[in-house]
């Protein structure tokens, strides 16, 4: 079973402050991808990273993909109180692209 | 676009009770997806379905747990009997095409909160 371990769990922050979410795996992933999802609806998604090493930037988040391929981190600039959701890392791989999800972050942005 | 439509939104059983939740997923997505989330977790997929056909069950209870496809369209998603430990956010998804690499990007419906007494 693939695991995609991220951390922190929580993390509650100021406006304006920036913040590092990791997500970790032992297994390769053919890409990888960010999901935002806020209290009563459904994930959406911010990014898809595929190759190792690639950096994409999104206005104020900038996600990496690691050189192995196996983990992924999202780091946001100044961050707003909109910023504030579950966010989740999800790894793709196998034939049917098969989606294996995070353990997610729950992020509080404090105006 | 219309997205994806699940219903009812919400549920609440007692255990041993039977419950089935419906999804509706955008025109022309040939996979679609049911999700298990608990509270403040990551979706665990329980099935996946390309067009009718099922590619992934492997962690979905088949003691207890059922989801057809009919002509790859809608799907429905069965608990019989609930547990207590069932209670969770069902969450139904589709894409475009599974068969193509390297981007699979799922949209999500609403989902559905049950809640097992």
């Amino acid at each position: 079973t693939q695991l995609l371990e991220q951390s922190p769990q929580f993390l509650s922050i100021q406006e304006g402050e920036n913040l590092t979410v990791y997500c970790n795996s032992s297994s390769v992933f053919s890409s990888l991808q960010w999901y935002r999802q806020e209290p009563g609806e459904g994930p959406v998604l911010l990014v898809t990273v595929v190759t190792g090493g690639e950096v994409k930037k999104l206005k104020r988040l900038t996600f990496q993909f690691g050189d192995a391929r196996k983990d992924s981190s999202l780091h946001i600039t100044a961050a707003q109180p909109g910023d504030t959701g579950l966010y989740l890392c999800a790894g793709i791989s196998g034939g049917y692209q098969k989606v294996t999800f995070g353990t997610g972050t729950k992020l509080q942005v404090i105006p | 676009e219309a997205g994806v439509a699940q219903s009812p939104r919400y549920k609440i059983i007692e255990k041993r009770q039977s419950v089935a939740f419906w999804c509706n997923p955008i025109s022309g997505h040939a996979t679609l997806y049911w999700y298990q989330q608990i509270l403040g977790q990551g979706p665990k997929l329980l099935i996946q379905f390309q067009n009718n056909g099922v590619v992934d069950d492997s962690q979905l209870p088949k003691d207890r747990f059922s989801a057809e496809r009919l002509k790859g369209v809608d799907s429905t998603l069965k608990i019989q009997p609930a547990k207590l430990e069932d209670s969770a956010v069902y969450l139904c998804a589709s894409s475009l095409s599974s068969g193509r690499p390297p981007y699979n990007e799922q949209f999500f419906g609403p989902g559905t909160r049950l809640t097992v007494l």
